[in-house]
C-alpha cells in the first residue's frame, strides 16, 4: 500500500467546518482512501472511503482531487466527540493483498467549545 | 447490530506467563485481523484470517504469538512466555471480505499490561 502524508495536529472550534488534508502522491489507479479515527480509549472507527469520485454519508464527506494524489475529509459541523486521531489509509487492489491496514501516525484533531 | 467484541477488556498478568485474548467478529464476516498498539505508538498488524484459507502471520513479531480461528468465527491470540514489551492494547477486526473497498470493523481492544 502507498504511503500518506497527514499534519500532526489540527485544532478546531465547535460547530465549524473542519478540513483534515491528506496528501498521497504516489497512489495507483486502484487504490481505495480509506479514513479511519480512534477516540481515545476506542478502537479505530471507519469513516469514510473513495475511489475517484466525492463521496458523503451520515458521518463526514470526502472530497479526492483530480489527479487523486490528495483528498480531504470534511466535517461539516465539529463537535466535542469528533476529537480523535484520524488515519487516512490507502488500500490496493483485490487479490495477492493481506488487505491489513497499514496506518501511519495520522492527524490528532483537537476541538475547543 | 452487534459489532465486533473482546475479551477480556484488561488483563495484568506477571512475564512469563501464558496469556490468550478473544475476539468475537461481527456475524457472517469472513476476514479477521489482529492489531497491537503500543504506548504512544501507531496499529501495527499480527496476523489475518480470511475464510478457509491459511492466515497470514507475517506480522507476528515472535513464535510466542500465535492465533486461530475456530469455525471462521472466534479468534484467539494467544501470547507464550510473556514478555514486558507484549505490552499493549490488543485490537480486533473484521470484514465482510478482503476487498480494498471494504472497511474494517474494530473491537475496543483488550489492555494487556505484563508486571
Amino acid at each position: 500500500d502507498a504511503k500518506t502524508t497527514q499534519p500532526n495536529s489540527m485544532e478546531s472550534n465547535e460547530e465549524e467546518p473542519v478540513h483534515l488534508p491528506c496528501n498521497h502522491s504516489t497512489i495507483s489507479g486502484t487504490d481505495y482512501i480509506h479514513w479511519y479515527r480512534q477516540l481515545p480509549s476506542q478502537g479505530p472507527e471507519y469513516v469514510i472511503h473513495g475511489l475517484t469520485s466525492n463521496v458523503n454519508n451520515r458521518m463526514a464527506s470526502l472530497a479526492i482531487a483530480e489527479d487523486r494524489k490528495s483528498s480531504t475529509l470534511i466535517l461539516h459541523r465539529a463537535t466535542l466527540r469528533d476529537a480523535a486521531v484520524y488515519y487516512c489509509i490507502l488500500r490496493g487492489s483485490y487479490g495477492g493483498s493481506q488487505g491489513n491496514l497499514i496506518f501511519g501516525k495520522g492527524t490528532k484533531l483537537s476541538v475547543k467549545p | 447490530g452487534a459489532g465486533v467484541s473482546q475479551s477480556p477488556s484488561n488483563k495484568v498478568t506477571e512475564k512469563g506467563k501464558d496469556v490468550e485474548l478473544r475476539c468475537d467478529p461481527i456475524s457472517g464476516h469472513t476476514a479477521l485481523y489482529w492489531y497491537r498498539q503500543s504506548l504512544g505508538q501507531g496499529l501495527e498488524f499480527l496476523i489475518y484470517f480470511q475464510g478457509n484459507s491459511a492466515p497470514d502471520k507475517s506480522g507476528l513479531p515472535s513464535d510466542r504469538f500465535s492465533a486461530e480461528r475456530t469455525g471462521g468465527s472466534v479468534s484467539t491470540l494467544t501470547i507464550q512466555r510473556t514478555q514486558q514489551e507484549d505490552s499493549a492494547v490488543y485490537l480486533c477486526a473484521s470484514s465482510s471480505g478482503q476487498h480494498s473497498n471494504q472497511p474494517q470493523h474494530f473491537g475496543d481492544g483488550t489492555r494487556l499490561s505484563i508486571l
